[in-house]
């Protein structure tokens, strides 16, 4: 089966950099996938990782070990529209996705 | 722009009364997926198809609950006997199947739905 686990909730400062962790078990691995929720809105894609390493993306970067069964996604000069859940999801059988609770960050001026 | 699109957006009903959301799915992709979602959740899968092939249901889905996509583009998911258990955000995502990468799914604004 699938199990992800991430922190339920982050808080950090306008301009800051702050880090949110994913850790997953899952039968298979067929990447691992970034979303990112603001309140009352859907879920929208952020980034998508299937090698080791780090990828970056503008403020946002994402990283993987397939070995540790461990992902972070970094948030850099954080502004406050970053407010939002950040949802760690793994496809399993056919590409469906298993999402984890989401993290919400809180970020404050 | 020609995104995921649900309807209706937000839905209050009363227990016992049937609803149905219909979506409608990015146009080239081929997979749909129905996810429910509670407050402080991550998206919980339903099902998905394949064109009009309804391929996976999760235990999640009760009998109450039936889903279709009859010519393989919209999907409706309707729920009858409604229950305030039910009362969720109901999110439609479609994906276009790739063979050699991850199939990014790309979501709906979600139907609200409130059992009262």
């Amino acid at each position: 089966g699938q199990n992800i686990d991430q922190p339920t909730e982050m808080t950090a400062t306008e301009g800051a950099i702050v880090q949110i962790n994913c850790t997953y078990q899952t039968s298979g691995f067929n990447g691992l996938f970034w979303y990112q929720q603001h309140a009352g809105e859907a879920p929208t894609f952020l980034s998508y990782n299937v090698l080791d390493g780090l990828e970056e993306k503008g403020r946002f970067s994402s990283f993987l070990s397939r070995s540790k069964g461990y992902s972070y996604l970094l948030l850099k000069e954080l502004q406050m529209k970053d407010s939002a859940s950040y949802l760690c999801a793994v496809p399993y059988n056919t590409d469906k996705l298993i999402f984890g609770t989401g993290t919400r960050l809180q970020v404050f001026p | 722009d020609t995104g995921v699109s649900q309807d209706p957006r937000h839905k209050i009903t009363k227990r016992g009364q049937n609803v149905t959301f219909r979506c409608d799915p990015i146009s080239e992709h081929n997979r749909l997926y129905w996810y429910r979602q509670t407050l402080g959740q991550g998206p919980e899968f339903l099902t998905y198809f394949q064109n009009e092939a309804q391929l996976e249901k999760s235990r999640l889905l009760s009998d109450r609950f039936s889903a279709e996509r009859p010519k393989g583009s919209f999907s409706t998911l309707e729920i009858q006997r409604t229950e305030q258990g039910d009362s969720a955000m109901y999110l439609c995502a479609s994906s276009l199947e790739r063979r050699y990468s991850g199939n990014t799914i790309y979501f709906g604004e979600g139907s609200w739905l409130t059992v009262v």
